[in-house]
Order: C-alpha cells, then sequence, then structure tokens
C-alpha cells in the first residue's frame, strides 16, 4: 500500500524559513518523480515543484523560484521542501504528491499546514 | 505554461449524471490530463487520466461510476448515478515537460 505522509509545518514569521518532509512507503521511491502543491484557504490547488526520480532534475512555479528548493534522499525514501524567505501569501496546506509517467499524480499525502504570519 | 478552464460549479439530483468539463487553453486536442476529487476538508485523491485518444484509466477503487472521455480540445468526466459522497471539488491537471498546471476546479452540488 503506497503511503505519503507529510511533516513540518506549522506557524512561521513573514521572512522566516521552513523545512517540509515527506515520508514516503509502498513503492520504489527512486523510480518515480515527485511534487509538491498547495491549496491556499478556501483556494484550489496550485503546483510548487517537481523533482525527478534520481533528483537530477527540478522545476518551480514562478511564485517560489529562488526562495524554495525541493531535493529527496532516495536511500531515506524522503522527499523535502526547503522554504526560505516566506510571505503571507505562501500560507497554504501543503501536499506531497507521487507522479505517475504519462498519467498526472496518482498519490497525495494528506497535507500539512504552513501559516505565515507575525 | 497551458492553462485549463473548468466551470466554477456543477449541480445534479441524486441518482442522476453530471458532466465536467477541462478545456486547454492552447486548443491542443491530444494532451492527456488527470482528473481528482477533493471532498471537504480532505486532501485530493486521483480518480483517473483520460488520453487524447479519449481513453482513460482509472485509479485503484475508483468506482465504475466514475468515467472519463473526450471531444477535441475538451476533456469530460461524468459521473453517473450520483452520489451524496461525490459532492466534492474536482480538479483536472495537466503537465509540460517538468512543469504541472491545474484546473480552476469544479464544485459539484448533489441536490
Amino acid at each position: 500500500e503506497v503511503q505519503v505522509l507529510e511533516s513540518g509545518g506549522g506557524l512561521v514569521q513573514p521572512g522566516g524559513s521552513l523545512r517540509l518532509s515527506c515520508a514516503v512507503s509502498g513503492f520504489t521511491f527512486s523510480s518515480y518523480a515527485m511534487s509538491w502543491v498547495r491549496q491556499a484557504p478556501g483556494k484550489g490547488l496550485e503546483w510548487v515543484s517537481f523533482v525527478s526520480g534520481s533528483g537530477s532534475s527540478t522545476c518551480y512555479a514562478d511564485s517560489v523560484k529562488g526562495r524554495f528548493t525541493i531535493s529527496r534522499d532516495n536511500s531515506k525514501n524522503m522527499l523535502y521542501l526547503q522554504m526560505n524567505s516566506l510571505r503571507a501569501e505562501d500560507t497554504a496546506v501543503y501536499y506531497c504528491a507521487k507522479i505517475l509517467p504519462a498519467a498526472g499524480t496518482d498519490y497525495w499525502g494528506q497535507g500539512t499546514l504552513v501559516t505565515v504570519s507575525s | 505554461q497551458p492553462v485549463l478552464t473548468q466551470s466554477a460549479s456543477a449541480s445534479a439530483s441524486l441518482g442522476s449524471s453530471v458532466r465536467l468539463t477541462c478545456t486547454l487553453s492552447s486548443g491542443d486536442s491530444s494532451y492527456i490530463i488527470a482528473w481528482h476529487q477533493q471532498q471537504p476538508g480532505k486532501a485530493p485523491r486521483y480518480l483517473m487520466k483520460v488520453e487524447g485518444s479519449g481513453s482513460y484509466n482509472k485509479g485503484s477503487g475508483v468506482p465504475d461510476r466514475f468515467s472519463g472521455s473526450r471531444s477535441g480540445a475538451d476533456r469530460y468526466l461524468t459521473i453517473s448515478n450520483l452520489q451524496s459522497e461525490d459532492e466534492a471539488d474536482y480538479y483536472c491537471e495537466t503537465w509540460d515537460s517538468y512543469t504541472r498546471v491545474f484546473g480552476t476546479g469544479t464544485k459539484v452540488t448533489v441536490l
């Protein structure tokens, strides 16, 4: 059974940093690309970042480029999102998501809430 | 970057059918999309992918009343025999190389 479990969310002041983690199991982690997707309160889904299975390729939404860094540790089945220079508009539930090639996101975590406020 | 357009809302009576539409801004008729369901207060759930050919492949455990299809640049999600638990937000997703895009979502209300 595929399991995806995020952690690391919380309250942070504007300009602060936070690191999200995602623990996965139930599939060969290194074989699949992963992404982070967020959802601001009462809003729709917004893709944030992508990383290939090997970790060698990454991509970011313009809204977070230069502030967020995605990474993975395939030896530990872990995905990370380092978030720096946080803004109020980064407040959202952040989902860790597994990507199935040519099929879209096929598994989602339960999400972790990040609140940026003074 | 592709843009996916969805109607904001749709409603139908219990036991009836509803069809949701997702349209790619470029008009490309060959793209693949995924459909996701998000019930109130829950994480999204993968429903299916819809190919450019119109064929679809559902995720594990997705009820038979959910189906996919296409017409030109439009991709459809049809829910037949609508149940109360189908009241949710539905999002389409596509991708361009490493960039991923979600539609604005359609809120389905079961009357």
